[in-house]
Order: structure tokens, then C-alpha cells, then sequence
């Protein structure tokens, strides 16, 4: 089993429509979730931390389930621009820090 | 610099050979990783640099693969004798520190393409 796990979708959606993401991790020492962002050939870029409260950023929302060991991404209102490949970052602390990238969801938000 | 710069954006090299590629990190951040992405795959992690020395190369795939890093800044990958598997793009990034709390920028990668 991967340590980081994501649907590699692709998910396509219409504008204006809210998407949500899964992504599991296996180790339950994992302290840190990020998600990232990756545009089609271009480097992955902090979209936003996810803490244990849950956040929100405009039309974004990021939750932590430590339970189940799981973060969610969710996007209200989709826009074209929003079609890129999201990516699940989980940092565990078992002997020094270890920061696992998962393979990325796929979205495609079309017209 | 205002961001993380790599060079060259592209490579094209003859199998065999060596290549060398440049990471430039942010000015202060301590922390510098390697990753390597093929065509449609996640992120492959190669090697972390604290200042100038890399506690951790567990990544690197095999002893044709090094870098180092200098004055706590700029850092070099080598990858020698090339094999056509090397084709990748090769991601820099760096952070304030290594810890859980300091996400990634990464550099716009090198386009790796061994012929």
C-alpha cells in the first residue's frame, strides 16, 4: 500500500460546480498536509496547508480527518482555471522529517 | 532571488554522457530537495540538503546519481553516464527550514531528454 494515496481521476466538471477530493495516508505519525497544485508542464505550487480545524481560502476548503486518516480537498464554483492536477502532501516525523507526495487528482472543469 | 531558479529548463543529451543540473534556491532558505517527475507520474524524492550537507539520499536511484550544495545556496545534481530512464523533469525546491510546518517552492524544473 502507497503511503500517500489519491484517485488519479480525472474528474471533469462543469463551471460552477463543486469537486472534492480525497486523499488517504498510511502512517498515522503524519503531522503536516499540504495541498499542491500542478498546471499542466509546470512545477507544483502550494495551494494550502491543511490544519486539523479545517480552513477555507475563497472558494477552497481543506479538511483533515485524523480518524480515518484522510484530507479533502473542496472546490465551490469551479472555473476553467481550476483544471490542473491537485496533489496531497503528508510530513510524518518518525525519525527525522519525511514528506510524501501523492500521484496528484486530475481535474478537468469544462465550459 | 525572488523565486527558486533552475538551469538549463531543457536538456537534450546523448546517452552516455554526463549532465549537470543547477538549482538556485531562495536566499535564506536552508532546506533544498531534489525531486524527479517522468511523464504523467507523481514526484520521486532524490535527495535533501541541510545547508551543505544531505542527511538524507535515500532517493537517489543509483551511484551514477550525485549533488551537492555550496555556501548553503546554489546546488548541483550530476547524473552520469546517462540512460535513456534518466529522461525526467528534475524539480528543485527549497524551504525556510525542514520542518512540518514550511510548505515547498519548487523551481520550474529541468526537461531531462537522454537520446
Amino acid at each position: 500500500r502507497k503511503e500517500v494515496e489519491q484517485d488519479p481521476g480525472p474528474f471533469n466538471v462543469p463551471e460552477g460546480a463543486t469537486v472534492a477530493f480525497n486523499c488517504t495516508y498510511s502512517n498515522s505519525a503524519s503531522q503536516s498536509f499540504f495541498w499542491y497544485r500542478q498546471d499542466c508542464r509546470k512545477e507544483p505550487k502550494l495551494l494550502m496547508s491543511v490544519y486539523s480545524s479545517g480552513n477555507e481560502d475563497g472558494r477552497f476548503t481543506a479538511q483533515l480527518n485524523r480518524a480515518s486518516q484522510y484530507i479533502s480537498l473542496l472546490i465551490r464554483d469551479s472555473k476553467l482555471s481550476d483544471s490542473a492536477t491537485y496533489l496531497c502532501v503528508v510530513i510524518s516525523n518518525t525519525g527525522g522529517f519525511k514528506t510524501i507526495f501523492g500521484a496528484g487528482t486530475r481535474l478537468f472543469v469544462k465550459a | 532571488g525572488a523565486g527558486v531558479s533552475q538551469s538549463p529548463s531543457n536538456k537534450v543529451t546523448e546517452k552516455g554522457k554526463d549532465v549537470e543540473l543547477r538549482c538556485d534556491p531562495i536566499s535564506g532558505h536552508t532546506a533544498l530537495y531534489w525531486y524527479r517527475q517522468s511523464l504523467g507520474q507523481g514526484l520521486e524524492f532524490l535527495i535533501y540538503f541541510q545547508g551543505n550537507s544531505a542527511p538524507d539520499k535515500s532517493g537517489l536511484p543509483s551511484d551514477r546519481f550525485s549533488a551537492e550544495r555550496t555556501g548553503g545556496s546554489v546546488s548541483t545534481l550530476t547524473i552520469q553516464r546517462t540512460q535513456q530512464e534518466d529522461s525526467a523533469v528534475y524539480l528543485c525546491a527549497s524551504s525556510l527550514e525542514r520542518s512540518p510546518y514550511y510548505g515547498y517552492t519548487f523551481g520550474s524544473g529541468t526537461r531531462l531528454t537522454v537520446v
